[in-house]
């Protein structure tokens, strides 16, 4: 199957600080990805559709000026949290469709922690 | 607008035993597809069994199969010979079908899946 990777999985930054988190698709072009947050035990809430070449779409309640997504190449999209605080502390996680039902293939997430 | 819902936060099975995850959702679409995934303690999202709503028979992967009727906008998720490995945070998950790759995902709050030794 197709697979996606994220980078870094791990991150703990200052309050105040910016952190860029990146999706690649390693095997397959994604004109698309998916940005996911996840609290523990919580089910995925998606916060933006990343588009290759153009403007991500985000979800209602989503600030774009704190999350900021680019989505430069049609393997790689990037997600900044922007001036990051303690409540920013999450589960990332990014996602790719492909194939002939265009499912989701996911990237492994990023823990974040703002202290 | 669609909606998934898993009415069992948590579940638990015996090693070797069957088990049912139950997932309804509502929709007013005629084509779309439906998904069950798995969520181990690694957090790594894998994709369990796809359904396709225009296919009237029941997908089934090895040990995984589904229950799926539409008329009751039901789509359960039976798991046999349950495994140690299978323990994970189940989602059931909704996506409208039709032309390009930009269709989100609509998601269940997820089951809990216990498996006892």
């Amino acid at each position: 199957g197709a697979v996606v990777s994220q980078h870094p999985s791990r991150v703990i930054c200052k309050s105040g600080t910016s952190v860029k988190i990146e999706c690649r698709s390693l095997d397959f072009q994604a004109t698309t990805m998916f940005w996911y947050r996840q609290f523990p035990k919580q089910s995925l809430m998606l916060m933006a559709t990343s588009n290759e070449g153009s403007k991500a779409t985000y979800e209602q309640g989503v600030e774009k000026d704190k999350f900021l997504i680019n989505h430069a190449s049609l393997t790689l999209s990037t997600l900044t949290v922007t001036s990051a605080h303690p409540e920013d502390s999450s589960f990332y996680i990014c996602s790719a469709p492909s194939g002939a039902y265009n499912e989701q293939f996911f990237g492994p997430g990023t823990r974040l922690t703002v202290l | 607008a669609q909606t998934v819902t898993q009415s069992q936060p948590e579940m638990s099975v015996q090693e070797a035993e069957t088990v049912t995850l139950s997932c309804t959702y509502d929709t007013s679409e005629s084509d779309y597809y439906l998904f069950w995934y798995k969520q181990p303690p690694s957090r790594q999202m894998i994709l369990v069994i796809r359904q396709e709503a225009y296919k009237q028979q029941n997908a089934t992967e090895n040990r995984f199969s589904v229950n799926f009727q539409k008329a009751a906008k039901s789509f359960s998720l039976k798991i046999s010979d349950s495994q140690l490995g299978d323990a994970a945070m189940y989602f059931c998950a909704y996506r409208s079908a039709g032309a390009g790759n930009n269709r989100k995902l609509i998601w269940g709050l997820g089951t809990s899946l216990a498996v006892n030794p």
